[in-house]
């Protein structure tokens, strides 16, 4: 079972270059999400999809691009990386179900781990 | 300021001993999930609440949801080192927009 996969696993990048993390999920979720985790802040939304070809603004969106070509892939995008989005990248998925289309939980993969010097 | 508070941020206990950790809002939570997470991993879903008054149980960890539907706590009973990791709460406090929102997270050491 691989579940919600992410790659690279670690990146170093120097400020200004542009890279793409990639999310694959194999359990067919309509709904995927790209966090951050900063020491001290807990995990912060950035974008997230409720569907193939849709995307939405998290709270911390600046800076980030994503795109949902496929149901089952969810790229997050730094177009000119920044010393500040040094952090730890984990992407989730969650299935719909009934009326309300969040409450299940978000399944996560095991994050990657960006440095930008 | 976090708008989802979890206490204490760290803790140590001796094995065997229970605990309780506590993740609190202003606002009202539609779904509270508890996760856990080990160092240099991702996050396991561990319960996850909606209704107020809720509580469930899996093994030796039980989550409550209050009545009022802002404030969960996390009770372990006779802690084993198995269950150190840091444990965090998320909680949607903006009725169903998928905005998740999580606490800064509990670290957990368990003392053999």
């Amino acid at each position: 079972n691989a579940g919600v996969t992410q790659t690279p696993k670690f990146r170093v990048l120097k400020t200004g270059q542009s890279m793409t993390l990639l999310c694959a999920q194999d359990m067919n979720h309509e709904y995927m999400y790209w966090y951050r985790q900063d020491p001290g802040m807990g995990l912060r939304l950035i974008h997230y999809s409720v569907g193939e070809g849709t995307t939405a603004k998290g709270e911390v969106p600046d800076g980030y691009n994503v795109s949902r070509l496929k149901k089952q892939n969810f790229l997050l995008g730094l177009e000119s990386a920044a010393p500040s989005q040094t952090s730890v990248y984990f992407c989730a998925s969650s299935r719909r179900q009934g009326a309300n289309p969040f409450d299940q939980p978000q399944h996560f993969g095991d994050g990657t781990r960006l440095s930008i010097l | 300021s976090q708008e989802l508070e979890q206490s204490p941020q760290s803790l140590i206990v001796q094995e065997g001993k229970n605990l309780t950790i506590n993740c609190t809002s202003s606002k009202t939570l539609y779904g509270l999930y508890w996760y856990k997470q080990k160092y240099g991993e991702g996050l396991i879903f561990l319960m996850m609440l909606q209704k107020g008054g809720e509580e469930k149980s899996h093994e030796k960890i039980t989550a409550k949801l209050d009545e009022k539907k802002q404030q969960s706590s996390l009770h372990i009973t006779a802690s084993q080192p198995s269950h150190a990791g840091i444990y965090l709460c998320g909680a949607d406090i903006s009725s169903n927009t998928g905005k998740l929102i999580f606490g800064q997270g509990t670290t957990l050491q368990v003392k053999p």
